[in-house]
């Protein structure tokens, strides 16, 4: 397995408060990725990662943000929990763009009461 | 914009059977195709992969796909499954020169004996 830890690997909160997921990785990967998995969804981007303070909006933002200010650390913040976020998030890391699969972690389930 | 189509979202096959698992995207540019595998509570795997070349890509554990350009299709196949490929297989697309991957809904593979 690639070094990618997340933690927690299990969190419940309530609505409305702020909740902050981690992803660590000993590869010294640039790329890393926040995704989440919903039944009938697959997996949706929700941010992404190019480089130590380098972050993108994937195709569901709205309500996460993310920070990189080391290479091996990739935050996502919730910064108000709505039931909406109830789900299981992972976090992915890539050595490079274009032919570079991803590798991810275990996935954090969040739940959101 | 890209997007990904799997076919069918439950496959129950029994012991020793072929299966087929389908997948079609969409994508306006050259792209890379992945296949990725998901065992109950772990992150996913990747499975194999398409970059370039001859269109028919294998993996070490028996799976194949092949690229179809005309009919926009990665389908993934086995001559024989086993009760331990019972999970859940997720197929993938990167536009070359991309940042994201963008994952179809999943279709999960339930092996009987």
């Amino acid at each position: 397995d690639a070094g990618i830890t997340q933690s927690p690997r299990h969190k419940v909160t309530e609505t409305g408060t702020p909740v902050t997921l981690r992803c660590h990785q000993t590869e010294n990967h640039r790329y890393m990725y926040w995704y989440r998995q919903d039944p009938g969804h697959g997996l949706r981007l929700i941010h992404y990662s190019y480089g130590v303070k380098d972050t993108d909006k994937g195709e569901v933002s709205d309500g996460y943000s993310v920070s990189r200010s080391k290479t091996e650390d990739f935050l996502l913040t919730l910064e108000s929990a709505t039931s909406s976020q109830t789900s299981v998030y992972f976090c992915a890391i890539s050595v490079a763009v274009d032919d570079s699969p991803l590798h991810f972690g275990n996935g954090t389930r969040l739940t959101v009461t | 914009a890209q997007s990904v189509t799997q076919l069918d979202s439950q496959v129950p096959v029994f012991e020793e059977a072929p299966v087929e698992l389908r997948c079609n995207y969409s994508s306006s540019v050259s792209v890379y195709l992945f296949w990725y595998v998901q065992y109950p509570n772990q992150g996913l795997q990747l499975l194999l992969k398409y970059l370039s070349g001859s269109t028919l890509v294998e993996s070490i554990n028996g799976f194949e796909a092949e690229f179809n350009k005309s009919q926009t299709s990665f389908h993934l196949r086995k001559p024989s499954v086993h009760i331990s490929d019972t999970a859940e297989y997720f197929c993938a697309v990167r536009n070359t020169g991309g940042f994201k991957t963008i994952f179809g809904a999943g279709t999960r593979l339930f092996v009987k004996a």
